[in-house]
C-alpha cells in the first residue's frame, strides 16, 4: 500500500517551458514534505520543502505547492533548464515514536528538459 | 562543509556472505537514518539512530540486518546471510534536529550499490 504516490514515471518539457511535477499521499498524519532531486549514481539531494501549515513555499525557481484537502502537492520548476534533468522525488514525514521523522518517499519522477 | 559519505560506493558479493556498509555524517548531526532502494522503487526506512542507540529499526526487513553507532557519529550496517534479494542502494542520511523551523531536513549520502550474486 504505497502511502505516498508519484504517478507519472517520466516527464518532457522544452527548455524555459515549466515543468510541474505532481505527488498524491494517503496519510493524513503526515505534516511536512519534501522534494529530492537524483542525479544517477549519487545519492538524493534536497530541493525544498514544505510545511502542512503551509499551502505554498518558493526558492529561487522552485516553488511547491500543498493542498491539504486534496492530499496533493506538486513542485514547480519555471523557467525549466537542461540541468534540471535528473529524478525526482516526493518524501513525507510525520513525527514517529522516539522522534524519528522517517521519510516515505514516492517512486519518483524522470525529468528531461530538453534544450 | 563536508556531506555525509558512504564507503564502499559498490560491493559485490555472493550469497551466503557477511557485508558491512558504512555511513560517515555530517559533523554535529545527532540524527541518523539508514534507507534502502531498489531498483525503480524510492527509498525505503530502515532504522534511525539518535546519538548512540537505535530509537527505531522497524523498518529492518528481519534479523539478518543490524546496525550499529557506537560512538553517535559513524554508522556501520551489517547484513549477515546476504540473500540475492538483498541487491539494492543503501543510503544514508543525517540531520539536525535544531535545523530550520526545528524540522528534520535529511542529507543523504552518495549510497553503496550492494550486488548479491
Amino acid at each position: 500500500d504505497q502511502q505516498v504516490k508519484q504517478n507519472s514515471p517520466s516527464l518532457s518539457v522544452q527548455e524555459g517551458r515549466i515543468s510541474i511535477l505532481n505527488c498524491d499521499y494517503t496519510n493524513s498524519m503526515f505534516d511536512y514534505f519534501l522534494w529530492y532531486k537524483k542525479y544517477p549514481a549519487e545519492g538524493p539531494t534536497f530541493l525544498i520543502s514544505i510545511s502542512s501549515i503551509k499551502d505554498k513555499n518558493e526558492d529561487g525557481r522552485f516553488t511547491v505547492f500543498l493542498n491539504k484537502s486534496a492530499k496533493h502537492l506538486s513542485l514547480h520548476i519555471v523557467p525549466s533548464q537542461p540541468g534540471d534533468s535528473a529524478v525526482y522525488f516526493c518524501a513525507a514525514s510525520a513525527i514517529q515514536g522516539a522522534g524519528s521523522y522517517q521519510l516515505t518517499f514516492g517512486k519518483g519522477t524522470k525529468l528531461s528538459v530538453i534544450p | 562543509g563536508a556531506g555525509v559519505s558512504q564507503t564502499p560506493s559498490n560491493k559485490v558479493t555472493e550469497k551466503g556472505k557477511y557485508v558491512e556498509l558504512r555511513c560517515d555524517p555530517i559533523s554535529g548531526h545527532t540524527a541518523l537514518y539508514w534507507y534502502r532502494q531498489s531498483l525503480g522503487q524510492g527509498p525505503e526506512f530502515l532504522i534511525y539512530f539518535q546519538g548512540t542507540g537505535a530509537a527505531d529499526d522497524s523498518g529492518l526487513p528481519n534479523d539478518r540486518f543490524f546496525a550499529v553507532r557506537p560512538e553517535g557519529s559513524v554508522s556501520t550496517l551489517k547484513i549477515q546471510r546476504t540473500e540475492r534479494g538483498d541487491s539494492a542502494v543503501y543510503l544514508c542520511a543525517s540531520s539536525s534536529p535544531l535545523g530550520s523551523g526545528g524540522v528534520d531536513t535529511q542529507y543523504f549520502g552518495p549510497g553503496t550499490r550492494l550486488t548479491v550474486l
